[in-house]
């Protein structure tokens, strides 16, 4: 699976969207970008997760640029529960077993202040 | 039901001790996973189980033994642990159709003493 390399951390004021991009400059054809959150001490929660087309749902918007070398996830109106660590993932087509491992990265830790 | 159970939610256990932790989940989903979260770090994956069988062992010493007895459940037994095991373990599961997403559960926080 291609590595990906993120900010360490970000502030964001409530109310405002929350950016936060990722770069996954060797990554191959068939990976997908997966975005997951991680609020302290729980365990991580999907968000999600694109192939090249930029994607959107309830929780957020992720854009990928054209040559697929870099991602942004938006949280287009940032809370106060929003504040976690974001982990950006890269991996082959679905999560599942023998597909391979999904490694997480050291993530962003997003702060989001009022 | 989206959810992935873990129990106990706590564990405080000696070194000579043998405990286990117990992941379910009732989605169908046919990947199930062991992770292994310390402090401050992302997850590092442990195991991985593909329609019940182990199908990744991520070097994972032997003090650790994985188990999936049906496609719902998962379990890690722990044997002599040593206190850097310490950490936070979760479990998680995926479908077996494509570009599905993982669940996670809450995790299991152990202390060896």
């Amino acid at each position: 699976d291609a590595k990906t390399t993120q900010p360490p951390s970000m502030d964001c004021a409530e109310g405002r969207a929350a950016n936060l991009p990722c770069n996954h400059s060797t990554i191959s054809g068939n990976e997908y970008v997966y975005w997951y959150r991680q609020i302290h001490s729980q365990g991580p929660q999907y968000i999600i997760h694109g192939l090249k087309n930029n994607e959107t749902n309830e929780m957020a918007s992720l854009i990928i640029t054209e040559d697929r070398k870099s991602s942004t996830l938006i949280l287009p109106h940032a809370t106060l529960r929003d504040t976690a660590v974001y982990y950006c993932i890269v991996r082959v087509a679905f999560w599942g077993g023998n597909a391979g491992k999904s490694t997480f990265g050291d993530g962003t830790t997003l702060t989001v202040k009022p | 039901d989206t959810e992935v159970t873990q129990t106990p939610k706590h564990l405080v256990m000696g070194m000579t001790n043998k405990k286990s932790l117990k992941c379910e989940q009732h989605m169908g989903h046919r990947a199930m996973y062991w992770y292994k979260q310390k402090a401050k770090k992302p997850p590092e994956l442990m195991f991985v189980y593909s329609y019940e069988k182990l199908s990744i062992n991520e070097s994972v010493p032997s003090r650790f033994s994985p188990e999936c007895p049906n496609s719902s459940l998962l379990n890690l037994h722990l044997h002599a642990l040593q206190p850097e095991d310490s950490a936070l373990y979760l479990c998680a599961s995926s479908g077996p159709l494509k570009n599905t997403e993982a669940f996670f559960g809450q995790g299991t926080r152990l202390t060896v003493v």
